[in-house]
């Protein structure tokens, strides 16, 4: 069956980058393309981009062009995300979803000194 | 950049009430909206696609409505596992966006 299996927990400091991933299985990465979602605690979610992975091609919402990075291997069926200069308003679960109703775990990811 | 404006933002009602959502588009959509379900520490739920395909396995009182702009999601009979809170997501091109959530809780 379809799966998408995000990396664990990341805590991290100003300043600093994180990488998340998102392993698929029950499907060819390469056919479809992948969003990123994030959502702070008590908010709504928030769309970040999307990536092809057959292309490589990208895009991004105008908030995060220049900080995000979203990139896919097809090789290990795993889409990959880089968000650089992190602050505490970068604290939030981030998702990865396929078209189709198909989510990720969510990532916990946490900025602090 | 399409926006996707939910309403309400909150409602409270009770178990067997009919409970309806609505989202508007800034433009036209077609009929490329999808509507999701989420409780509090997991990823949301498809609940329809398509504006008014209702994915597998989840109950008929949810349905679906609307195109081009406006867009309806309706609770038949609000059951006890209902209340979460609710998105919308257009999805006409790759940059999807998403409404802004309704909560709803119990009366």
């Amino acid at each position: 069956q379809v799966q998408l299996v995000q990396s664990g927990a990341e805590l991290k400091k100003p300043g600093a980058s994180v990488r998340v991933s998102c392993k698929a299985s029950g499907f060819t990465l390469s056919s479809y393309s992948f969003s990123w979602v994030r959502q702070a605690s008590g908010q709504g979610l928030e769309w970040m981009g999307w990536v092809t992975p057959n292309s490589g091609k990208t895009g991004y919402a105008q908030q995060f062009q220049g900080r995000v990075t979203l990139t896919a291997n097809t090789s290990t069926n795993t889409a990959y995300m880089d968000v650089r200069g992190l602050t505490s308003e970068d604290t939030a679960m981030y998702y990865c979803l396929r078209p189709g109703g198909y989510w990720g775990q969510g990532t916990p990811v946490i900025v602090s000194s | 950049d399409i926006q996707m404006i939910q309403s309400p933002s909150s409602l409270s009602a009770s178990v067997g009430d009919r409970v309806t959502i609505t989202c508007r588009a800034s433009q036209s959509i077609s009929v490329w909206l999808a509507w999701y379900q989420q409780k509090p520490g997991k990823a949301p739920k498809l609940l329809i696609y398509k504006a008014s395909s209702l994915e597998g396995g989840v109950p008929s009182r949810f349905s679906g409505s609307g195109s081009e702009t406006e867009f309806t999601l309706t609770i038949s009979s609000l059951q006890p596992e209902d209340f979460a809170t609710y998105y919308c997501q257009q999805y006409k091109s790759l940059w999807v966006t998403f409404g802004g959530g309704t909560k709803v809780e119990i009366k």
